[in-house]
């Protein structure tokens, strides 16, 4: 198993310019996370999903979009860059119901530059 | 949102056990207490988790107190290489049509020293 794998690793942007991160996981885990780390500071939630199709906010949803049209991709879109969304973005999948306690599984980050 | 508090930085020395407290006092009862680390330039790693008893795993050991209102964890002997920073969250089971979510804290610095 690969686990959760992300692309790019990094990425140099202009203001204004949009891009999507790629995120894929193969565990067959039904939700999926994304979170964005600025340096020195912990995990902001962005957007999650519980499965296919459906998607819901997280603590930081402005600037950023995401669809799930399959259990195992769930890419992340930034429209109109701006620098506020420079930051390492983790992408996490977890096997979770209400007997599962589900551990997350992140990826190894997508470092973005916004200038 | 189920929040968590935990001290900024800690530091121990090598060999000796650390206990890395987090307060938790608006847990509900369906909250598992998770704990993960995150190593300089990497994603974290999950550590340990529990719902109401203590646990143990090859990594460390997590104690819940009985009224669920905090938990500590325990590395029974601190390496170099655990220098991290560690988080503590909730699962939390609060989210639409009872969806699961995590919220990250800011997390303790751990110092292992020589």
């Amino acid at each position: 198993n690969a686990g959760v794998t992300q692309t790019p690793k990094f990425r140099i942007l202009k203001i204004g310019q949009s891009m999507t991160l790629q995120c894929t996981q193969d565990m067959n885990h039904n939700y999926m996370y994304w979170y964005r780390q600025d340096p020195g500071m912990g995990l902001k939630l962005i957007y999650y999903s519980v499965g296919a199709g459906i998607t819901d906010k997280g603590e930081v949803p402005n600037g950023y979009n995401v669809s799930r049209s399959t259990t195992e991709d769930f890419p992340l879109r930034l429209e109109l860059a701006a620098p506020s969304q420079t930051s390492v973005y983790f992408c996490a999948s977890s096997y979770s119901g209400q007997d599962r306690s589900g551990e997350l599984f992140f990826g190894e980050g997508s470092r973005l530059t916004v200038l | 949102d189920a929040k968590t508090t935990q001290p900024n930085s800690m530091e121990s020395n090598e060999e000796e056990p650390v206990h890395l407290p987090c307060n938790h006092s608006t847990i509900s009862g369906t909250d598992y207490i998770h704990w993960y680390r995150q190593l300089p330039s990497q994603g974290p790693e999950y550590v340990i988790h529990g719902l109401t008893s203590n646990v143990n795993n090859r990594m460390a050991s997590l104690a819940i107190a009985e009224d669920r209102k905090s938990s500590t964890l325990i590395l029974h002997r601190a390496t170099l290489r655990d220098a991290a920073v560690y988080y503590c969250i909730l699962r939390d089971t609060r989210g639409t049509s009872g969806t699961y979510k995590y919220i990250f804290g800011t997390g303790t610095r751990l110092k292992v020293l020589a």
